[in-house]
């Protein structure tokens, strides 16, 4: 199977900094990876597919990218609202990754 | 407008059996997979298994084959998950959401509100 690993586990930022999330996976995958935004609560919300592809509504300070095994999940500029777990998840098996939960510093 | 509405939440013993629910709207029903994911307290998301309504073929798992069953009932655009004999363990929030596969991509679009199953003696 494949194993994705998501780091940092958890960060602290403040707002107006830039925010990176690493997902790797176990296996080269192309570019078959989502990302999630889970706020304490509520379910999780589809923010990015196709490593790269931002779905519609979501605001352009969110973006993906990378291939193969490495790819990369950025908050351009943190805001409050985007206190939240964010998870990778590679469409092969459906697995998630570990998630990272991001604080506000 | 797309909407998944899941069973409300349930306190159950150890070794009763559960059945949980998750109607689909404002979609046709047949035509998209329905997948469902666990949350244990405190803890990630965990892929279960998958369901295509439309001839109710099924994917699981691994880590969750055998141990619960996925089905569909389309006359009524409804999906479950059920236990036999539930554990302590298996406390947790399960979410229902609609898997999309189009144009060689795949993911979670429409999720349901969650549905808090509880076991304790």
């Amino acid at each position: 199977d494949i194993q994705m690993t998501q780091s940092p586990s958890s960060l602290s930022a403040s707002v107006g900094d830039r925010v990176t999330i690493t997902c790797q996976a176990s296996q080269d995958i192309s570019n078959y990876l989502n990302w999630y935004q889970q706020k304490p609560g509520k379910a999780p919300k589809l923010l990015i597919y196709d490593a790269s592809n931002l779905e519609t509504g979501v605001p352009s300070r969110f973006s993906g990218s990378g291939s193969g095994t490495d790819f990369t999940f950025t908050i351009s500029s943190l805001q409050p609202e985007d206190i939240a777990t964010y998870y990778c998840q590679q469409y092969d098996n459906l697995a998630f990754g570990g998630g990272t939960k991001v604080e506000i510093k | 407008e797309v909407q998944l509405v899941q069973s409300g939440a349930e306190v159950k013993k150890p070794g009763e059996s559960l059945k949980i629910s998750c109607k689909g709207s404002g979609y046709s029903f047949t035509s998209y997979w329905i997948g469902w994911v666990r949350q244990m307290p405190g803890k990630g998301l965990e892929w279960m298994g998958i369901i295509y309504p439309g001839d109710s073929d099924t994917r699981y798992s691994p880590s969750f084959q055998g141990q619960v069953t996925i089905s569909a009932d389309k006359s009524i655009s409804t999906a479950y998950l059920q236990w036999s004999s539930l554990k302590a363990s298996d406390t947790a929030m399960y979410y229902c959401a609609r898997w999309v596969v189009v144009a060689g991509r795949a993911y979670f679009d429409y999720w349901g509100q969650g549905t808090l199953v509880t076991v304790s003696s």
